[in-house]
């Protein structure tokens, strides 16, 4: 199957930083990447979709302006976790997808802890 | 609430056993989807069916579909140690590019 790199695997920041996280599709075009959260032994939650070019869509209760998420390029999709705060620690996943497929790639995920 | 759910939660099963996991969904898919996670990690896609499919085979997966009830399993035969993991189902939700999760059955194969 097709490869998503996400990195980094797993980060510590300090109350009130900025954290990037950085997904990248190793060997497909990826048109759309969504970003999730998923909590400790809970299900995956759709955070955004995001495609090439264009202004992510954010699900219900999701702050853009907290998780700010860039697709730039067909290869790239960065989400953006400002200020963060406990509260935000989570396990973070991307994925991507290309075309008219079903099928997504997800990549190893971010395991973020604030402190 | 979630569109999908898997039932069991959670299930411990010796190696050689085969294991069955079902998932129920509430509205129209397109498709149905199995996913793997090993703890601490991204994903991986085992297995897609169709809405106009009942049962599709891959190696030591078989995946069926019940669109009258709404429902899916996914059997895992002749298991081993190394397919201890979470196993979640993923819907379209009615030909929406989004995955709707459910919330994941955890397997443990005992060696």
């Amino acid at each position: 199957g097709a490869v998503v790199s996400q990195h980094p695997s797993w980060v510590i920041c300090k109350s009130g930083t900025s954290v990037k996280i950085e997904c990248r599709s190793l060997d497909f075009q990826a048109t759309t990447m969504f970003w999730y959260r998923q909590f400790p032994k809970q299900s995956l939650m759709l955070m955004a979709t995001s495609n090439e070019g264009s202004k992510a869509t954010y699900e219900q209760g999701v702050e853009k302006d907290k998780f700010l998420i860039n697709h730039a390029s067909l290869t790239l999709s960065t989400l953006t976790v400002t200020s963060a705060h406990p509260e935000d620690s989570s396990f973070y996943i991307c994925s991507g997808k290309w075309g008219a497929r079903t099928e997504a790639f997800f990549g190893q995920g971010t395991r973020l802890t604030v402190v | 609430s979630q569109q999908g759910e898997e039932d069991p939660q959670a299930l411990s099963i010796q190696e050689g056993e085969n294991a069955t996991m079902n998932c129920s969904y509430k509205t129209s898919i397109n498709n149905l989807q199995w996913y793997r996670q090993n703890s601490g990690r991204g994903l991986v896609h085992l297995i897609l069916i169709r809405s106009n499919e009942r049962e599709k085979h891959s190696g030591r997966l078989r995946v069926t579909l019940d669109t009258s009830k709404k429902s899916s399993s996914l059997l895992i035969t002749a298991s081993r140690a190394a397919d201890t993991a979470s196993y979640f189902c993923a819907t379209d939700k009615g030909g929406s590019e989004k995955l709707v999760f459910g919330k994941g059955m955890k397997l443990t194969v005992n060696p």
